[in-house]
């Protein structure tokens, strides 16, 4: 099975701190996702990823940055962290079909 | 938006007795994926479905594109059940990119 693995598990920073949440998948998966979770809203996509360099950009990416740096890994930043990006974020890969998620980052800005 | 909408949104069941769970897609999904969220917060895949029907124990989830929509049918209800279904379709174009429904929350109780 799958793993994907996230850190760290809990964060919190304040209002305009700079946040950066990891992702590592050890399966050899080409696609890798970031989304957040919300009541009401179910999980958005942030930013994907079809491989080692490439970056695309999901439903939600306002205030987002990622970065792909080798297949494994995959990066989430927020650069000005804002209250409204208080959320549950998840890492998630694919080899473009069963998606496999992480155990989920929680994030709190204040 | 409502691209996919889950119903009901929360379902409560005694043990031993059988349900359905619902998605309804506006858009034109070429696959659909269910996971279950468990009361931990972990996610995990029940299914990958193309266009068919597939069956896993005490669950079954059959997805119909034409008709738009796919279900997820529980069977023999057990209090590990318990947690909050998602839904999630593949939008055409080959992006891999999902969309979640907002789930439906399952209570099991003895």
């Amino acid at each position: 099975e799958a793993a994907v693995t996230q850190s760290p598990r809990n964060k919190v920073t304040v209002t305009g701190g700079n946040v950066t949440l990891s992702c590592r998948q050890t399966n050899s998966h080409n696609y890798m996702y970031w989304y957040r979770q919300d009541t009401g809203h179910g999980l958005r996509l942030i930013h994907y990823s079809y491989g080692a360099g490439n970056l695309q950009i999901g439903d939600v990416p306002d205030g987002y940055k990622a970065t792909r740096t080798t297949q494994e890994d995959f990066f989430l930043l927020l650069e000005l962290a804002s209250p409204s990006q208080t959320s549950l974020y998840f890492c998630a890969s694919s080899d473009r079909d069963t998606q496999y998620f992480g155990p989920g980052t929680r994030l709190l800005v204040l | 938006g409502d691209k996919v909408k889950q119903s009901p949104s929360a379902l409560s069941l005694q043990e031993g007795t059988n349900s359905a769970l619902r998605c309804n897609f506006s858009i034109a999904a070429t696959t659909v994926q269910w996971f279950l969220q468990n009361p931990r917060g972990s996610l995990m895949n029940l299914f990958y479905l193309v266009p068919g029907t597939k069956e896993n124990g005490r669950l079954k989830s059959a997805f119909d594109s034409k008709e738009s929509y796919s279900t997820l049918h529980i069977r023999d209800a057990q209090l590990e059940d318990s947690g909050t279904y998602f839904c999630a379709a593949e939008a055409p174009g080959g992006s891999a990119k999902l969309i979640f429904g907002e789930g439906t929350k399952l209570t099991v109780s003895s």
